[in-house]
């Protein structure tokens, strides 16, 4: 399965700055996604990772708090704005081929203290 | 829609005894179902998926899982419990699309 790196592997942050998190696949891969997974929770999709063009948000998510970019088929980032203390969370990058009953692999995450 | 319960938030068990950790799935047609393990400070990693092949499906580390239509359940188990499996697992359903739904987790703790 693919090798997935995430960056930085923790932080912790202002109140009212963004961080930027990079996820790097070893091989290109035809969908990426990003995840919250909040303090004790289950898995939530922020958005589809497009390459090319822009990500599709789940209820909840929207652009202007979650930017995503994918430049690439390796490479995706995504950014969190204007962070307050609720967006501490683990956030997770995966990674599927799209063939029907593949699972998605998914990197270690980052950790995010919001202060 | 589709759904995930995890029947069971926590469960504690001996070194050695068995696990079982409870999955019921809805789904109006034939699923795509997954175990995954997250252990402390790591992202999730694959244990095993059923994909409407044999109904009982061996994974990593010694665990399986069982298809039940009938049931519409997916419960894993492991005959033998090691203090490496100490985690969070969860149940995840795959719908067309890609569109994963996540259970609520188990977190095991394995007691010595």
């Amino acid at each position: 399965s693919a090798v997935i790196s995430q960056k930085p592997s923790r932080d912790i942050c202002q109140r009212g700055t963004s961080l930027t998190i990079q996820c790097q696949v070893d091989s290109q891969v035809t969908m990426m996604f990003w995840y919250r997974q909040q303090p004790g929770q289950s898995l939530t999709l922020i958005a589809t990772a497009n390459q090319g063009s822009e990500a599709t948000y789940e209820s909840g998510f929207v652009i202007d708090k979650f930017p995503i970019s994918r430049p690439n088929l390796t490479f995706s980032t995504l950014t969190v704005s204007n962070m307050s203390p609720e967006d501490s969370s683990i956030y997770l990058c995966s990674v599927a081929t799209g063939e029907v009953g593949q699972p998605q692999h998914f990197g270690d995450g980052t950790r995010l203290s919001i202060l | 829609a589709q759904s995930v319960t995890q029947l069971d938030s926590h469960v504690s068990v001996s070194e050695g005894t068995p696990v079982l950790l409870r999955c019921n799935y809805s789904s109006s047609y034939s699923p795509s179902l997954f175990w995954y393990v997250q252990h402390p400070n790591k992202g999730l990693q694959l244990l095993l998926k059923y994909t409407s092949a044999a109904t009982l499906v061996k994974g990593i580390n010694g665990f399986e899982a069982e298809f039940k239509k009938s049931e519409t359940s997916f419960h894993l188990t492991k005959p033998s419990a090691h203090m490496s499996d100490a985690a969070e697992y969860f149940c995840v359903h795959k719908a067309a699309g890609n569109k994963l739904t996540f259970g609520g987790g188990t977190r095991v703790l394995v007691k010595p």
